[in-house]
């Protein structure tokens, strides 16, 4: 199995512009996560999905960034525009199964994350 | 509320033993416990449920008490690989997983 497959591994962006950010899910997963990893902030958790559903995004810091599952092995991570805080190590992990969180004992496999800078 | 991590360093020798505590304010229902190496992705080591069980495999061990709100690693006879930066994620009532700032881990042969 490939894993979780991110793109693009690196992404340098200016001010303003808009970011797209990719995820493929290891095949037969039903979970999906988007976490962001900083300096200051540590690894935060974003959104996750169960089965293409949204189920938590209340970690989404504000209303630029936006995420979707149109299908079970895709995903993306929208920010819109970009500004200078949000760069950032962005990760996408995946889990077998669609159970909550408070309740799961799922491995999470993580990609090997998108380094986001905007300038 | 982050969970705090405590160390947030230490230094050990190969073959010593280590502790990582993790603790929270809030009532827990989940501990996820990763390690992540220098320019790497965080990679799963356990979950531990409430019920104060304790799980591990090969040298590394965990426990949780739910009481205490309170989660510890355990890393026996320490290797070379398993230096790097631990994690502890918590989940809560509101089923949001938050992570401490991490442990420092360095092993020196």
């Amino acid at each position: 199995d490939a894993g979780v497959i991110q793109s693009p591994r690196h992404e340098v962006t200016e001010m303003g512009q808009e970011v797209t950010l990719r995820c493929k899910p290891i095949s037969g997963h039903n979970s999906l996560f988007w976490y962001r990893q900083t300096m200051m902030r540590g690894l935060e958790l974003l959104i996750y999905f169960n089965n293409n559903v949204p189920i938590d995004d209340s970690g989404m810091p504000e209303d630029r960034f936006s995420a979707k599952m149109p299908n079970a092995s895709f995903s993306t991570l929208k920010i819109q525009p970009s500004e200078p805080r949000d760069s950032a190590v962005y990760f996408c992990a995946s889990s077998q199964g669609t159970g909550v969180l408070a309740e799961s004992t799922d491995t999470q496999y993580f990609g090997p994350g998108t380094r986001l800078t905007v300038l | 509320q982050q969970p705090v991590q405590s160390p947030q360093a230490v230094i050990l020798r190969e073959g010593e033993d280590a502790v990582i505590n993790c603790s929270s304010s809030k009532a827990l229902y989940s501990v996820h416990w990763y390690r992540q190496k220098h320019g790497e992705a965080p990679v799963f080591l356990m979950i531990l449920l409430k019920g104060g069980e304790q799980k591990g495999h090969e040298k590394i061990s965990a426990s949780f008490n739910e009481k205490k709100q309170q989660s510890s690693l355990y890393l026996t006879a320490s290797q070379l690989s398993y230096s790097g930066t631990y994690f502890c994620g918590t989940v809560d009532r509101d089923d949001k997983i938050i992570f401490g700032k991490g442990t420092r881990l360095h092993i020196l042969p």
